[in-house]
């Protein structure tokens, strides 16, 4: 079946580490998308790509970084630069073309920053 | 900021018809409304969208007015596994106005 996968599911890591989520799709789409959700809140846009080597900054883009070698893989890490870490990271896909489209999400990834 | 006005919150009784209400006044003309939901702990799921007129499919309904400021989603049986939170956003399909924005949308509750 064509998913979007996302792993792991849960991450723990000190603070000061940097940590790469990772994030895989076999939907063929072109544009991904990287999402941060803090309890009770919706989600914020980190970063998104709309196609091989390109990416573009989403509003909370700061102490993020990503890179888009393959279109089927778009990796986040979370530098230590980023202040508040702990959250829930969604990854999403989405094909472009002439009809409008939805938004395939992953299951999720929990980081907890200790 | 989401472009979007939901309400907090809202129940119903399982079996009826679940009525989730968004108001969207400034959308622009090449903007469509979509409408996700989110249950606990999940990934969103994409349910609908459309751009004015009235949309179907096998999970729910989209009744959007005649001056696209407002839509309602209908969910016409609810059960208990519909309990999430729904999203309602609306986003051109192209440029730079095609990105998904979230708010805090609507929970609805589904009680037996």
């Amino acid at each position: 079946d064509g998913g979007i996968t996302q792993s792991p599911k849960y991450l723990f890591r000190k603070e000061g580490q940097n940590v790469t989520l990772s994030c895989e799709q076999n939907l063929n789409h072109d544009a991904m998308y990287w999402y941060r959700q803090d309890p009770g809140q919706g989600l914020r846009l980190i970063y998104y790509s709309q196609i091989v080597n390109d990416f573009q900054k989403g509003d909370i883009a700061e102490g993020y970084s990503v890179s888009r070698e393959k279109k089927e893989s778009f990796p986040l890490t979370v530098t230590s630069a980023q202040k508040n870490p702990t959250a829930f990271y969604l990854c999403a896909s989405k094909r472009t073309g002439f009809a409008p489209a939805g938004y395939t999400f992953g299951s999720g990834t929990r980081l907890t920053v200790v | 900021d989401a472009k979007t006005t939901q309400p907090p919150s809202m129940d119903c009784a399982e079996g009826r018809a679940a009525n989730l209400p968004c108001n969207h006044s400034t959308i622009s003309g090449n903007e469509y409304v979509y409408w996700y939901r989110q249950i606990h702990s999940q990934g969103p799921q994409y349910i609908i969208h459309g751009l004015k007129n009235n949309e179907t499919n096998e999970m729910a309904s989209l009744i959007i007015t005649e001056d696209r400021k407002s839509s309602t989603l209908i969910l016409p049986h609810a059960t208990l596994r519909d309990t999430a939170v729904y999203y309602c956003i609306v986003s051109a399909h192209t440029g730079a106005n095609s990105k998904l924005t979230f708010g805090k949308g609507i929970t609805l509750s589904v009680r037996p």
